[in-house]
């Protein structure tokens, strides 16, 4: 597609419940971000994909959340035995090199997570 | 490590009144520097960046930012608000890497 896309664009799940959320990136660009925006906080960086290199998971705020990005494409973000702080909308970004200086990173519309 | 912060979180402005909106960031190295948007109901798009050169960045939709080394600062501007400028602005920041910090963000609500 023309933009990054993600899906679903909203999750209602219960407390305790492993979800998926999904990031088609715009095709071509090796690098990926997932960030996480709470309600009056800022954007907090969670994981970035670069090519074939290994990912950086120094966002991710705890081991309940991983991620994967397979075929250096999609990418999924997995939280498990999901928990109420874990509410907030979740963005991904992909851009066309690593360095954010050279080109900007375009933003899907994000998945609203409500975990009840 | 780097922080941005965005003074005022929330600015309320009549329409084609100026408005400007205020970045803080700490860093001990260079940084780039970005301006994002986030209009209701949309994902986040860049208005501006700054990289080198000229500390006068101009951007979309009549926007410009400067860059203040001295006083850590990359305040954005514009001259002439509209209604559509209705949005949530977000500075950020990264040290020659990856990471883009993101401060809280700035409603401006534009009111005719």
């Amino acid at each position: 597609g023309a933009g990054v896309s993600q899906s679903p664009s909203n999750k209602v799940t219960e407390k305790g419940k492993d979800v998926e959320l999904r990031c088609d990136p715009i095709s071509g660009h090796t690098a990926l971000y997932w960030y996480r925006q709470s309600l009056g906080q800022g954007l907090e960086f969670l994981i970035y994909f670069q090519g074939n290199s290994a990912p950086d998971k120094s966002g991710l705020p705890s081991d309940r959340f991983s991620a994967e990005r397979t075929g250096g494409s999609v990418s999924t973000l997995t939280i498990q035995r999901t928990q109420q702080e874990d509410s907030a909308v979740y963005l991904c970004a992909s851009s066309l090199v690593a360095v954010v200086g050279d080109t900007e990173a375009f933003f899907g519309q994000g998945t609203r997570l409500t975990v009840v | 490590a780097q922080s941005v912060t965005q003074l005022d979180s929330q600015v309320p402005v009549f329409e084609e009144a100026p408005v400007e909106l205020r970045c803080n960031y700490s860093s001990s190295v260079s940084v780039y520097l970005f301006w994002y948007v986030q209009y209701p109901n949309q994902g986040l798009q860049l208005l501006l960046k700054y990289l080198s050169g000229s500390t006068l960045v101009k951007g979309i939709n009549g926007f410009e930012a400067e860059f203040n080394k001295s006083q850590t600062s990359f305040h954005l501007r514009k001259p002439s608000v509209h209604i559509s400028d209705t949005a949530e602005y977000f500075c950020a920041v990264s040290e020659n890497d990856y990471k883009l910090s993101f401060g809280a963000g700035t409603t401006v609500t534009v009111r005719a």
